[in-house]
């Protein structure tokens, strides 16, 4: 499965739209990606997941270039409440695999 | 109501002392996922059963042993715990749409060992 890599932290103010990248340049034919958030002291929690082009929904936007090498999910107009990290995980339609969680991107929204 | 359960919530215990956590989905999933995230927040897959069956055993000691009574419960037995143990172990279902999965998991046990 591909390594992914992404910002360890950002910050942002209310109201901003946030994009958070991740790269992913081992990525296979048949791999598609997913991203979770995670909250303090809770589970990761599934937000977006796409294989190519863009993908949205009421939570954000998942924009994959041509090439799929990497990944950009975009949430508008962060809240405070949109404090959390954020995961990319690349995961195989034939195997299954999809569990490899990297470091996360721990984005912090500023009043 | 809840899609992911554990139990408990929170675990403190000595070292060399056995302990389980429970985790039960509600979800009617096939697929359910043991992780373990340790203080530097990194989350780590343990192990993977679908419907009842072990199909992924990471590098994890043989003092953890998970063991799936029916595909809506898998639970994680810990045997002569140890200081490095302490985490925050998830449990986690998934369902397939499309040839894509999505995770679902709980709130999560938090384990000090002492």
């Amino acid at each position: 499965l591909a390594k992914t890599t992404q910002p360890i932290s950002m910050d942002s103010y209310e109201g901003q739209e946030v994009n958070i990248t991740c790269s992913h340049n081992n990525i296979a034919t048949n791999d598609y990606i997913t991203w979770y958030q995670q909250f303090p002291s809770q589970g990761p929690r599934f937000i977006i997941q796409g294989y190519k082009t863009k993908v949205t929904n009421e939570v954000a936007s998942l924009f994959i270039p041509a090439d799929r090498k990497s990944s950009t999910l975009s949430l508008p107009r962060v809240s405070l409440s949109d404090t959390a990290v954020y995961y990319c995980l690349v995961g195989d339609r034939e195997t299954g695999n999809q569990f490899y969680f990297g470091t996360g991107t721990s984005l912090t929204v500023i009043p | 109501d809840t899609a992911v359960s554990q139990t408990p919530k929170y675990l403190v215990t000595q070292m060399g002392n056995d302990k389980s956590i429970k985790c039960e989905q509600n979800l009617g999933h096939d697929t359910m996922y043991w992780y373990k995230q340790d203080s530097k927040k990194f989350l780590k897959i343990m192990f993977s059963y679908n419907n009842k069956e072990l199909i992924i055993n990471e590098t994890v000691p043989n003092r953890f042993s998970p063991k799936s009574p029916d595909k809506a419960h898998l639970n994680l037995h810990i045997n002569s715990l140890e200081l490095g143990d302490s985490a925050v172990y998830f449990c986690a279902s998934s369902h397939w749409v499309g040839g894509l999965e999505t995770q679902y998991f709980g709130p999560g046990t938090r384990l000090l060992v002492l």
